[in-house]
């Protein structure tokens, strides 16, 4: 049962350049969606998230579109840095009280110097 | 700035022994989960707690596992009888209440458990 998908395992972007991180979705009442960073040996870290009254949410060099009708979203990294390069997990929570979160299998994200 | 600490960082254990994981949730935050990533694979849900009682848990959170918080800063896992396949990295979380409607979600570094 994989609610939340993410189907590239990997990329990689030259710095400098814009690196596209793409994530499906098959349940429509998820209320946010998120995106997640995680570098090895830590945990994951909250980077951005989207709520889903809304289609796009920009934070500094990174934004998020969420496109409803195709249950698709995208975290964009404009320009991307070497420090940029970890796995990036995207998350779709459901509804009240406290709401069960859906991660993906995580991108791992190589930016080249 | 603070943080979500889990220990042990790794646990080796015999199949059909009790493990415990503990985790000192950030201390303003009223809402605790357990998530785990066996290697390769996704993120998962596990469990949330709030208000001193289980508020949501997956299907993967059967008999075998509880959760406690026996002291207003910790908040253990417990899997009292571990099979083969609980080997995985298992991450606590927290979070305030403006978390809860975003899902913004503060997680310790892990605790690795591999059951030999």
């Amino acid at each position: 049962d994989q609610q939340v998908k993410q189907n590239s395992p990997s990329l990689s972007v030259q710095e400098g350049r814009i690196s596209i991180l793409n994530c499906d979705y098959t349940n429509s009442m998820f209320d946010y969606f998120l995106w997640y960073k995680k570098y090895p040996a830590e945990g994951p870290t909250f980077l951005i998230s989207i709520s889903s009254i809304k289609d796009k949410n920009e934070d500094g060099r990174f934004t998020v579109f969420l496109n409803k009708s195709a249950k698709h979203l995208s975290l964009h990294i404009v320009p991307s840095q070497p420090g940029d390069s970890a796995v990036y997990f995207c998350a779709a929570k459901g509804g009240p009280p406290m709401g069960q979160f859906y991660f993906g299998t995580g991108t791992s994200l190589t930016v080249i110097p | 700035e603070p943080e979500v600490t889990q220990t042990p960082s790794h646990q080796v254990t015999q199949m059909g022994q009790e493990v415990i994981l503990r985790c000192v949730p950030i201390s303003n935050h009223l809402y605790f989960y357990w998530y785990r990533q066996i290697l390769g694979q996704k993120v998962e849900f596990l469990v949330s707690f709030y208000n001193n009682e289980i508020s949501e848990k997956s299907e993967i959170f059967d008999d075998q596992f509880s959760v406690e918080r026996p002291d207003g800063s910790n908040f253990t896992l417990k899997i009292r009888s571990t099979k083969l396949e609980d080997s995985a990295m298992y991450f606590c979380a927290s979070s305030g209440l403006a978390g809860v409607v975003t899902g913004e979600l503060f997680f310790g570094e892990g605790s690795r458990l591999t059951v030999l």
